[in-house]
C-alpha cells in the first residue's frame, strides 16, 4: 500500500531559526515528490517538485532534498518567519496514472 | 504561476439542498482535475478524478450519485453536493493538473478551497 509519513506532526520554533521537516514514502513506482504549504482554510500552494533524478531543489528559503534510494525527503526552512506558520504537506505521485498520495502534514508554528 | 480559481470560498446551505462548487484553471488547460475533501486537522482525501469529456473516476467509498462531477471543458470542473446533510460539512478543494508532455513533472495547482457548512 502506498504511504507517505511525515514527521514531526507539529513543531514550534522561534522566529529566525531554521527547521527541517521529514517525509518517508513507500509509493511505487515513484514519479515525483512535491512539498506544499497550506495555510489554515486555504488550498495548498506548491513549494517544490522533484523527480527521481533530482536530489535537491530550492525555492527561496525553502530547500527540499530527495533520496530515492532510502525513499526519504526533507524540507529545510531557513531563517523562519512568522508567515511560515502553516501545514507543510509532502505529496508523492506514482506511475503513469499520476496517482497521488498525501502525507498527513507537519503543522509548523513560528513564534516571535 | 498557474492559477486555479475555486468558487465559492464559503457556503452555508440548508440540509436537503444541493450546492455546486466550481473549479477553473485560469491560464492553462487541464484535462484532469481532482476533487478532495479535508476534515479538520487531517490530510486531503481524494474523492474523485475528473476527466474532460468523460465520466469521473470516484475513489472507493465516495457516492457518485451524491457528489456529481461535471468536467465540460478543459478549464472548468464542477462538484455538486446533492441533498446535503450536516455530515457533508467539510473543506472541499480542487486541483488541476497542467497538461504537459512530461508527465513526471506535471504540476498540480490547487484552488483556494470551499468551506461547506450544512445546517
Amino acid at each position: 500500500k502506498n504511504q507517505v509519513e511525515q514527521s514531526p506532526q507539529s513543531l514550534i520554533i522561534l522566529e529566525g531559526k531554521n527547521c527541517t521537516l521529514q517525509c518517508n514514502y513507500t509509493v511505487s513506482p515513484f514519479s515525483n515528490l512535491r512539498w506544499y504549504k497550506q495555510d489554515t482554510g486555504r488550498g495548498p500552494v506548491s513549494l517544490t517538485i522533484m523527480t527521481f533524478s533530482e536530489n535537491t531543489k530550492s525555492n527561496g528559503r525553502y530547500t527540499a532534498t530527495l533520496d530515492a534510494d532510502t525513499k526519504q525527503s526533507s524540507l529545510h526552512i531557513t531563517a523562519s518567519q512568522l508567515s511560515d506558520s502553516a501545514s507543510y504537506i509532502c505529496v508523492v505521485s506514482a506511475g503513469g496514472y499520476q496517482k497521488v498520495t498525501f502525507g498527513t502534514g507537519t503543522k509548523l508554528q513560528v513564534i516571535p | 504561476g498557474a492559477v486555479v480559481s475555486q468558487h465559492p470560498s464559503r457556503v452555508i446551505c440548508k440540509s436537503g439542498t444541493s450546492v455546486k462548487i466550481e473549479c477553473r484553471s485560469l491560464d492553462f488547460q487541464a484535462t484532469t482535475m481532482f476533487w478532495y475533501r479535508q476534515f479538520p486537522k487531517q490530510s486531503l482525501m481524494l474523492m474523485a478524478t475528473s476527466n474532460e469529456g468523460s465520466k469521473a473516476t470516484y475513489e472507493q467509498g465516495v457516492e457518485k450519485d451524491k457528489f456529481l462531477i461535471n468536467h465540460a471543458s478543459l478549464t472548468l470542473s464542477t462538484l455538486t453536493v446533492t441533498s446535503a446533510h450536516p455530515e457533508d460539512s467539510s473543506f472541499y478543494i480542487c486541483s488541476a493538473r497542467e497538461d504537459d508532455y512530461d508527465n513526471r513533472r506535471a504540476e498540480a495547482f490547487f484552488g483556494q478551497g470551499t468551506r461547506l457548512t450544512v445546517v
